[in-house]
């Protein structure tokens, strides 16, 4: 099992650029998820899915869209990129909706830097 | 409004000695509660986590964590530090409900003396 993979690993975006970031794991996972990391502010949810075609927002949603087609994807895209949202970006994901009750697996991390 | 906090950003050990990483949540009911621990560059891995029974839990590499109800805390213990456990370490809390998100603390950073 490759576990949570995500793609790419860096990217320097201009503002007002769009891109998506890729996540998959391969676990059967039904929950999915989105975080950004920031110097001193640990790990901020952006959104979060407990199945396919299933999504909603987390605690900083504003700049961002997710969907949730299959139960191995779940990219994030940022729609014009700011510079505000130069971060670490981590998906995550985990066996049951209730993911309280289980382990959350993370991926690498995307390393994301506006200008 | 929920949260889990984490008092000490920094701490320095020397290897051998050993180590208490304090993490305390505020939530409305008992919640789920976890160690992960962050490698310069890396993702998270998860050390240990507590639902409930015994509140003296044992995870990975060494690291065990104290549940006290009446502190609202989960303090993350090792006897002995070695220079491998050079990391940043997020305390994080959820609900046990069918909307339990993980609530991260901000995190404190280890660093060994040797």
């Amino acid at each position: 099992n490759a576990g949570v993979t995500q793609t790419p690993k860096f990217q320097v975006l201009k503002t007002g650029q769009s891109m998506t970031l890729q996540c998959a794991q391969d676990m059967n996972h039904e929950y999915m998820s989105w975080y950004r990391q920031d110097p001193g502010m640990g790990l901020r949810l952006i959104h979060y899915s407990v199945g396919a075609g299933i999504t909603d927002q987390g605690e900083v949603p504003n700049g961002y869209n997710v969907s949730r087609s299959t139960t191995e994807d779940f990219p994030l895209r940022l729609l014009s990129a700011a510079p505000s949202q130069t971060s670490v970006y981590f998906c995550a994901s985990s066996y049951s909706p209730r993911q309280g009750a289980s382990e959350q697996f993370f991926g690498p991390g995307t390393r994301l830097t506006v200008l | 409004a929920q949260s889990v906090t984490q008092p000490d950003i920094h701490i320095t050990v020397s290897e051998g000695a050993s180590l208490e990483l304090r993490c305390n949540y505020s939530y409305g009911a008992t919640p789920y509660l976890f160690w992960y621990v962050q490698s310069p560059g890396q993702g998270l891995q998860l050390l240990l986590k507590y639902f409930s029974g015994d509140t003296l839990v044992q995870g990975i590499k060494g690291f065990e964590a104290e549940f006290k109800r009446s502190q609202s805390s989960f303090n993350l213990r090792k006897p002995s530090v070695h220079w491998s456990d050079a990391a940043e370490y997020f305390c994080a809390a959820a609900n046990g409900g069918s909307q339990g998100n993980l609530i991260f603390g901000k995190g404190t950073k280890l660093s060994v003396k040797p």
